[in-house]
């Protein structure tokens, strides 16, 4: 499982709060990412990180904030929630020169 | 960006029976991966095949880059084989001197396997 954790696993929280999900790897991985599960969707990346302090957006990165400030943790903030964020956000992880990837086990966000 | 599109989109076998999935994508890639999420939700990386053919036991994937397109096979099916099958795809670019992918996943196809 490349040794990712995703925390919290479960979350429900009010319209207008802020959120922050957390993602913490154990093998020194330099890529990581953010998707969100929807029906219907499939998987959607919403933001990458390439090292320490490097992100950059992905294809549904509105209303979404990353920071990587160690190696081992990538966290996404959701500002202001709203209930369109309602989704299943996976983060994972690229391992070797092939760009393999690994995902966490997933956190469940209901915006109320 | 990149078109992903997979069929069928559901598929319900017995036990037993050999089933193919196919994944067709609009661009040139670099990277293709094809992932199973099990009913309990977690994605299992089942391949890494921008090209050529690969087997892991039960399961064979192959892709045809030229035509733009990747199968999965899986013989033999089993009720554990149930769940959604993902294929994803990227290119790659460069930052800060390093390459790496980001990955455009298709919708699915949603697998049911009955004892």
């Amino acid at each position: 499982d490349a040794g990712i954790t995703q925390s919290p696993r479960h979350k429900v929280t009010e319209t207008g709060t802020p959120v922050t999900l957390r993602c913490h790897q154990t093998e020194n991985h330099r890529y990581m990412y953010w998707y969100r599960q929807d029906p219907g969707h499939g998987l959607r990346l919403i933001h990458y990180s390439y090292g320490v302090k490097d992100t950059d957006k992905g294809e549904v990165s509105d209303g979404y904030s990353v920071s990587r400030s160690k190696t081992e943790d990538f966290l996404l903030t959701l500002e202001s929630a709203t209930s369109s964020q309602t989704s299943v956000y996976f983060c994972a992880i690229s391992a070797g020169s092939t760009d393999t990837q690994y995902f966490g086990p997933g956190t469940r966000l209901t915006v109320l | 960006g990149i078109q992903v599109e997979q069929s069928p989109p559901d598929l319900i076998l017995q036990e037993g029976a050999n089933s193919t999935l196919r994944c067709n994508f609009s661009d040139s890639v670099n990277n293709l991966q094809w992932f199973h999420q099990n009913p309990w939700g977690q994605l299992i990386n089942l391949f890494y095949i921008p090209s050529g053919t690969k087997q892991n036991g039960r399961l064979s994937a192959t892709t045809v880059a030229t035509e733009r397109y990747s199968l999965l096979y899986i013989s033999s099916s089993q009720t554990t084989d149930s769940g959604v099958y993902f294929c994803a795809v990227s290119g790659t670019f460069n930052a800060g001197g390093t390459s790496y992918g980001k990955l455009t996943f298709g919708q699915g196809t949603i697998l049911t396997v009955h004892p």
